[in-house]
């Protein structure tokens, strides 16, 4: 029972690269999120899809693009990554809206 | 701006004796609040949530109040015990027109000691 997975855990990158980290769910919920979670901050909400076919931003989208593949898969892109995008990332997964969250256990990505 | 705050960033408790963690907000549409457990190097796990429509929800050892005239919930833990120890998050939605878009407190390190 894997629950959210995320890839990969850690991640090293230069100013200016891409990347995507994946996310995927095997509990067959319809709405999936990506947030940030910063050191004296609260996880913020970067995009969120609320089912399959619909992404919409969340508090801090700058910088980043989503996709939901499917239903079990929501990645998120950083075209051009700068320094501030050092953080942790995680993906939530939730059956229906207003229900809470599911996890995965985070990517750290530090840009240099 | 943050609407909603977790003052204390770190709590130590003895083992067996009750933990206190407190969260305040700012937005009084919120209606719909949650607390989170997170452990080093894993996700955050829900522990226990609470609707506007009361004022406590208890599962087991963990007991939710909310103040909705003070902007104010806590989370009780009674006994503390050493797998306590977490960082814990409080959680705050409006759930008529927000969807589903939770505000998150800065989190709480908890360090039950023996």
């Amino acid at each position: 029972n894997a629950g959210v997975t995320q890839t990969p855990k850690f991640q090293v990158l230069k100013t200016g690269q891409s990347m995507t980290l994946q996310c995927a769910q095997d509990m067959n919920h319809n709405s999936m999120y990506w947030y940030r979670q910063d050191p004296g901050m609260g996880l913020r909400l970067i995009y969120y899809s609320a089912s399959e076919g619909t992404t919409d931003k969340g508090e801090v989208p700058n910088g980043y693009n989503v996709s939901r593949l499917n239903k079990r898969e929501f990645s998120l892109r950083l075209e051009s990554a700068a320094p501030s995008q050092t953080s942790v990332y995680f993906c939530a997964s939730s059956e229906i809206r207003d229900q809470p969250q599911h996890f995965g256990d985070g990517t750290r990505l530090s840009i240099l | 701006d943050q609407q909603v705050k977790q003052n204390s960033p770190s709590l130590s408790v003895q083992e067996g004796r009750i933990s206190i963690l407190n969260c305040d907000y700012t937005n009084s549409m919120f209606d719909y609040f949650l607390w989170y457990k997170k452990y080093p190097a894993e996700g955050p796990t829900f522990l226990i949530s609470i609707s506007s429509i009361k004022d406590k929800n208890e599962d087991g050892r963990f007991t939710v109040f909310l103040n909705k005239s003070a902007k104010h919930l806590s989370l009780h833990i009674v006994p503390s015990q050493p797998g306590d120890s977490a960082v814990y998050f409080c959680a705050a939605s409006r759930t008529t027109d927000s969807w589903g878009k939770f505000q998150f407190g800065a989190g709480t390190q908890v360090v039950v000691t023996p």
